[in-house]
């Protein structure tokens, strides 16, 4: 069974300021994969990052960044320099790797990202 | 980039009436595709796994009677509700998984969403 735990309230940040959001997961799969998604008001999920269990570096991608720490199980995804368009809610997700094709995506319940001019 | 495409985004419709939403992958062909639920500021709520050519696996507590799901083509999944209440308004999403040669880090990629409004 895998749990994804998002516990924070609704976030703020300053226009332009880095931003952490935190996820912690538990799973009982040896192999897994993190994945984060943001979602705006408008509804669609945007994929925005991806860290593979035995990934040796922590994964970056343009402002996003995930701060990888398997040892406390915690996936935390680093927006630096905000924008007013981060404004959304984010979803961390994992799915177990080795249980194929078919494996699903676990959410966590999301948090609400709020960008301040 | 890999896009999936969902339609229709709105539908308001008379409560008794069936409908159909459909869920395409426009540029890679996906063997699974999967079907959420989503209530407002809530997660997403996975429905059903729908496997191209045999039967949906539906979640626990779902009506497979209720939500229909047929996946004819490696390109195509329809979701339909069937005889829509108001307790069936929802935002349903879709979502698709490449079929390449290794999935392990393959991120699903999801439709726009359809909100669905039964009066």
């Amino acid at each position: 069974a895998q749990k994804i735990t998002q516990t924070q309230p609704g976030m703020f940040v300053q226009e332009k300021e880095a931003v952490t959001l935190d996820c912690t997961y538990d799973t009982s799969d040896p192999s897994y994969g993190l994945f984060w998604y943001k979602q705006p008001s408008s509804g669609e999920m945007i994929f925005l990052i991806y860290q593979g269990s035995y990934d040796q570096q922590n994964a970056t991608e343009g402002r996003y960044s995930l701060n990888f720490q398997k040892a406390r199980k915690s996936a935390n995804l680093v927006i630096s320099a905000s924008q007013l368009g981060d404004s959304a809610m984010y979803f961390c997700a994992m799915r177990g790797i080795l249980t194929g094709a078919n494996s699903k995506l676990t959410f966590g319940k999301g948090i609400t990202l709020s960008v301040r001019p | 980039g890999a896009v999936v495409s969902q339609h229709p985004s709105w539908v308001i419709c008379k409560s008794g009436t069936s409908v159909k939403i459909e869920c395409r992958s426009l540029d890679f062909q996906a063997t699974t595709m999967f079907w959420y639920r989503q209530f407002p500021k809530q997660s997403l709520m996975l429905m059903a796994t729908s496997n191209e050519g045999s039967k949906a696996t539906y979640e626990q507590g779902v009506e497979k009677d209720k939500f229909l799901i047929n996946h004819a083509s490696l390109t195509l999944s329809t979701l339909t509700v069937t005889s829509a209440h108001p307790e069936d308004s929802s935002f349903y999403i879709c979502s698709a998984r490449p079929r390449t040669g290794d999935t392990r880090n393959q991120p699903q990629h999801f439709g726009d969403g359809t909100r669905l409004s039964i009066l």
